[in-house]
């Protein structure tokens, strides 16, 4: 069945490090992959996202890098800011089928001061 | 630009009644999706409507059900709540159908007791 997920519940880093969030997807017939951040009490809010020709893609202060061979995902967050905390969500859409958004699990990302 | 809007925030009901959550799209958008978010499952994709059809539904019992109105604005109704329904209710809005480039309300918190 479908499923994306994530090998690390939760992390901490400290401010100003850097950040890298995983994730592994099960559908090799994803094209399309999503990374979502959650701020408590709100909805997810779209970071970056990256298409199945591609293997990296960068945005400010995000990078994302797929793997297609061993279906992996990350995440990398640059000089990590005490509003970075939250949770993140790999999400993928399948090509083939009824297309759909299926989240991962979730990564709660705490930065300490 | 307004963002998506969802009511009410918070909700309390008993188990066995029924429930309807509304969302406004953002203008423009004719895509509605509906998520279930709970701390055991996750995000879970309930369904969506793009120009007043139901384009695709996830597997959830048919006590879920949705709808779209004329002016892309939708609403999602749970009958004969059960305990397990207690959830944080999203919809997210977009230009496209299938899942891309989506962006989430704030949700709704239904607490059934």
């Amino acid at each position: 069945g479908e499923s994306v997920g994530l090998h690390l519940p939760t992390l901490s880093v400290q401010e100003g490090d850097n950040s890298i969030i995983n994730c592994a997807y099960s559908n090799s017939a994803s094209d399309y992959f999503i990374w979502y951040k959650q701020e408590s009490g709100k909805g997810p809010q779209f970071i970056i996202d990256i298409r199945s020709n591609m293997d990296k893609r960068q945005g400010q202060r995000v990078t994302v890098l797929l793997n297609k061979t061993v279906k992996h995902l990350s995440l990398q967050i640059a000089a990590t800011q005490p509003g970075d905390s939250a949770v993140y969500f790999c999400a993928e859409i399948a090509v083939q089928g009824a297309q759909k958004l299926v989240f991962g699990q979730g990564t709660r990302l705490t930065i300490n001061p | 630009k307004a963002g998506v809007t969802q009511t009410p925030r918070y909700l309390i009901k008993t188990r066995g009644q029924q429930v309807t959550l509304s969302c406004s799209p953002i203008s423009g958008h004719r895509s509605v999706s509906w998520y279930q978010q709970t701390p055991g499952q996750g995000l879970q994709f309930l369904f969506e409507y793009f120009s007043e059809t139901q384009r695709n539904k996830g597997n959830f019992p048919g006590r879920f059900s949705g709808r779209q109105f004329s002016n892309s604005r939708s609403e999602m109704n749970v009958s004969t709540l059960e305990l397990g329904d207690s959830a944080l209710y999203l919809c997210a809005s977009s230009r496209r159908t299938g899942g891309y480039e989506q962006y989430f309300g704030p949700g709704t918190r239904l607490t059934v007791t």
